[in-house]
């Protein structure tokens, strides 16, 4: 069994500021890991990937995750917070074997100027 | 590449009415998937092929049907609207390998609406 748990459902930073939104997963498999954002009205676009290769990992617009097996976390950063990235974040993980993702229910990010 | 495309955009449905949501994809990938998102909900899984022909259920098929008689296509009906199915529909594919990973590639999504 898998599943994905968001800490946060609102997070709210200002512009330049840190972001940080969070990600703890279980999975009864290696797990592979996911980060996706949606835009309003939009589809989900893929942020960055896990795929049991480099612990960190860079995606796009400035953001990367670490993967943390001991904390089972895969939390998802960017230095400084821009305006465009007002959206919802979704986690998500798939293993070796699955077929499909189990999303976490999305945290809302903010950006204030 | 369109990628993948949804139709309709949006609609309204009466409950007891009958729709078809297409989806197709021109990837050539061999999952598909359609998914349902509720309102501060993440995605949940309706139901997903790996292959024309080959359907199966998620975790909430109720009141949905699928037929993959193409790679491409991966049309989702539903038979008996219910309010309950007032939700925003996501079709998404993938290219899955033996030992490889799933990247989804999502389309723009189908807003409905049941009254």
């Amino acid at each position: 069994a898998q599943s994905v748990t968001q800490l946060g459902s609102h997070v709210s930073v200002s512009e330049g500021a840190l972001v940080l939104l969070r990600c703890n997963y279980s999975s009864s498999v290696p797990p592979y890991l996911f980060w996706y954002v949606q835009y309003p009205n939009q589809g989900l676009q893929l942020l960055l990937k896990y795929t049991s290769a480099a612990t960190l990992v860079k995606g796009i617009n400035g953001f990367e995750a670490e993967f943390k097996k001991s904390e089972t976390s895969f939390h998802l950063t960017k230095p400084s917070a821009h305006m465009s990235d007002a959206a919802e974040y979704f986690c998500a993980v798939s293993g070796v074997g699955r077929r499909a993702l189990t999303f976490g229910s999305g945290t809302r990010l903010q950006v204030q100027p | 590449n369109a990628g993948v495309t949804q139709t309709p955009k949006f609609r309204i449905l009466k409950i007891g009415q009958s729709m078809t949501l297409q989806c197709a994809q021109d990837m050539n990938h061999n999952y598909m998937y359609w998914y349902r998102q509720d309102p501060g909900m993440g995605l949940k899984l309706i139901y997903y092929s790996v292959g024309a022909g080959i359907t199966d259920k998620g975790e909430v098929p109720n009141g949905y049907n699928v037929s993959r008689s193409t790679t491409e296509d991966f049309p989702l009906r539903l038979e008996l609207a219910a309010p309950s199915q007032t939700s925003v529909y996501f079709c998404a594919s993938s290219y899955s390998e033996a030992g490889g990973y799933n990247e989804q590639f999502f389309g723009p999504g189908t807003r409905l609406t049941v009254l």
